[in-house]
């Protein structure tokens, strides 16, 4: 068990500008979970998949954002035309199909728009 | 959205002390479980207990669920200053999809 991994760790971007991150998850877990979390806040859950299917998007995930998960493996979560609202901390975390199987956080990847 | 609420929101207490942390929540649900996140890290699953369940324990955790008034407890016994992190409770909203909803949190300060 390597744990999630996120990369990059810290993101600076300038509005406008489109920034991809990459989560690789636990390899036995078939669940991918993407997470924001803004200072002060508890995380707020985006998206998901089983799989390769992405089988629920949150109403926070605007047509900005994308997330894909090719071959069920590593995930990517894209976001277009960055706002300074965007500024946060995306968590990756997975889990096995079962739902009291818990969630394994990654270190997050910090996003500040300037 | 967030699905409930951490009371308090600070906590701040002297090693040896026991600290609780309370949530509420809002929705049916299967199950509860609270989560640990030092700063600038992820969440880690602490403990998880089922809606039929009162009382779990783990180690020097000790977690209640009240499911006729929505609430949880969360204790930590003789703490350490390196139990100093923020903490979460967590809920399903009665779904079995594994996604889980945070509430805010309570960041807990052991002072040494």
């Amino acid at each position: 068990d390597t744990g999630v991994s996120q990369d990059p760790r810290h993101k600076i971007t300038k509005r406008g500008q489109n920034v991809t991150f990459r989560c690789d998850p636990i390899s036995e877990h078939n669940r991918l979970y993407w997470y924001r979390q803004t200072l002060g806040q508890g995380p707020e859950f985006l998206t998901y998949f089983q799989n390769e299917a992405q089988l629920e998007k949150s109403r926070l995930l605007s047509d900005r954002f994308s997330a894909e998960r090719p071959k069920g493996s590593f995930s990517t979560l894209e976001i277009q035309r960055t706002e300074q609202g965007d500024s946060a901390m995306y968590l990756c975390a997975s889990s096995f199909r079962d739902s009291e199987s818990p969630l394994h956080f990654g270190n997050g990847t910090r996003l500040t728009v300037t | 959205s967030q699905q409930g609420e951490e009371d308090p929101q600070a906590l701040s207490i002297q090693e040896g002390e026991n600290a609780t942390m309370n949530c509420s929540y809002k929705t049916s649900i299967n199950n509860l479980q609270w989560y640990r996140q030092n700063s600038g890290r992820g969440l880690v699953h602490l403990i998880l207990i089922r809606s039929n369940e009162r009382e779990k324990h783990s180690g020097r955790l000790r977690v209640t669920l009240d499911t006729s008034k929505k609430s949880s407890s969360l204790l930590i016994t003789a703490s350490r200053a390196a139990d100093t992190a923020s903490y979460f409770c967590a809920t399903d909203r009665g779904s079995t999809l594994g996604r889980l909803y945070f509430g805010r949190g309570t960041q807990l300060t052991v002072w040494p």
